[in-house]
């Protein structure tokens, strides 16, 4: 079966401070890839996605970064974190058009 | 700009009722229409997903889609306390890969 894995769970992390969030996909081949951002009381953004090894397309200008170095693994990135960058991080995946499956989560706080 | 419009609620509801949560959305072109449900603290689990007009039914819930007036529900029958959490419509709008928007989400407690 298909799992999702992110980490870490909850990160502190000091304005200006850089930031790496991996996510993997394992079970699956060729995911589609997906990194979003939900802010307190707030909708989930859309922030990067991918297709494939090496091609990720941005949705919001920002200070954050997106990698794909393998099939199923997927970064995300900042050289000088803000504190607007503060909240919920979250991954997903998709093979199909059913929906994505989202991983557990990385809670930031920038301070 | 894609919008997907959900009332934020919080909507209350008795133990073994029906919760009735709505969704609009603004671009006619859109396809495919699903449910999540996020519990506070937690990641959105997919409930469902329609495509088409009408109805899908799966255990408690069903959806409803009616694309003329774009337009989307999710019904949740015999409502539990553990149907309490924050319920998410999200609309593709990917040409290709899927590119799910999300609405901010409807605060949903089943009172016992």
């Amino acid at each position: 079966s298909q799992t999702i894995h992110q980490w870490p769970a909850t990160l502190v992390q000091p304005v200006g401070s850089p930031l790496s969030l991996e996510c993997t996909v394992e079970g699956t081949s060729n995911p589609n890839l997906y990194w979003y951002r939900q802010a307190a009381g707030r909708g989930l953004q859309l922030l990067f996605y991918s297709v494939g090894i090496g091609q990720i397309s941005s949705e919001v200008p920002q200070n954050l970064s997106a990698s794909r170095p393998q099939d199923r693994q997927f970064i995300l990135s900042s050289k000088k974190l803000l504190l607007s960058d503060s909240g919920f991080y979250l991954c997903a995946w998709s093979v199909n058009s059913y929906g994505y499956t989202f991983g557990s989560g990385t809670r930031l706080t920038v301070v | 700009q894609k919008e997907v419009e959900q009332n934020s609620g919080p909507l209350s509801v008795p133990e073994g009722a029906i919760a009735s949560l709505n969704c609009t959305y603004s671009d006619r072109g859109s396809q495919s229409f699903f449910w999540y449900r996020q519990y506070s603290g937690k990641s959105p689990e997919l409930i469902m997903f329609i495509y088409s007009n009408g109805d899908k039914e799966d255990g408690r819930f069903t959806a409803q889609l009616n694309k003329a007036s774009q337009y989307v529900s999710l019904l949740i029958r015999d409502s539990q306390p553990s149907d309490s959490a924050t319920y998410l419509c999200a609309v593709n709008y990917g040409q290709g890969a899927q590119k799910l928007v999300f609405g901010q989400g409807t605060r949903l407690t089943i009172n016992p």
